[in-house]
């Protein structure tokens, strides 16, 4: 398996703008994660997925952030709109029970 | 207070020095987890244990769920060691975890 892939790998976008960021799990897990990761406050849960269903969004910063699962093999992570708070590396992981494999992640830059 | 504490924040080694990184957890855990991050790097699992003790070549991890607490230790370590080490819990039945805020290891020749 390729593992966990996530696109892109690096965004820089204006203030203001919609960041849609990716996410493909690995085949035959069923949980999904979104963390967010910055110097300041290390790695935070935003939301996480089991078995397409949003179980626990309470790490979703504000109405400006969405995620969807449509299928087991797909995943996105809005932003809309974007401010430069926002930069961070974005993780995405995948488990099948409680070992989580992570994506190399989405390094945002809102300018 | 995190429910999560590591210690320390920040080491620095030799090559060949044995390295213990600890973690301790204030809330009933399923499972520890240690994962390890290269600067710039992505985020790699290196054990998940939910008792007594696990070892990878050079890496061993043991668990006191007594008293809520896991170590790391790196024997003969080598500057590719260099990282951040991060300590995490899943809690209940849940799959979420909750990290401690890392150990930053820089190991020199």
């Amino acid at each position: 398996d390729a593992g966990v892939i996530q696109s892109p790998r690096h965004e820089v976008t204006e203030m203001g703008q919609e960041v849609t960021l990716r996410c493909k799990p690995i085949s035959g897990h069923n949980s999904l994660f979104w963390y967010r990761q910055t110097m300041m406050r290390g790695l935070e849960l935003l939301i996480y997925f089991n078995n397409n269903v949003p179980i626990d969004d309470s790490g979703m910063p504000e109405d400006r952030f969405s995620a969807k699962m449509p299928n087991a093999s797909f995943s996105t992570l809005k932003i809309q709109p974007s401010e430069p708070r926002d930069s961070a590396v974005y993780f995405c992981a995948s488990s099948y029970w409680y070992e989580q494999y992570f994506g190399p992640g989405t390094r945002l830059t809102v300018t | 207070k995190n429910e999560v504490e590591q210690s320390p924040q920040n080491l620095t080694a030799q090559e060949e020095e044995f390295i213990t990184i600890n973690c301790s957890y204030s809330v009933g855990i399923s499972a520890l987890h240690w994962l390890q991050q290269h600067p710039g790097g992505g985020i790699v699992s290196l054990f998940m244990l939910s008792s007594g003790k696990k070892k990878h070549g050079r890496l061993i991890a043991t668990i006191n769920i007594q008293e809520k607490h896991s170590s790391l230790h790196i024997t003969a370590s080598h500057p590719r060691d260099s990282a951040v080490y991060i300590c995490a819990v899943n809690t209940g039945t849940a799959s979420k975890l909750t990290f401690g805020t890392g150990t930053r290891l820089q190991v020199t020749l």
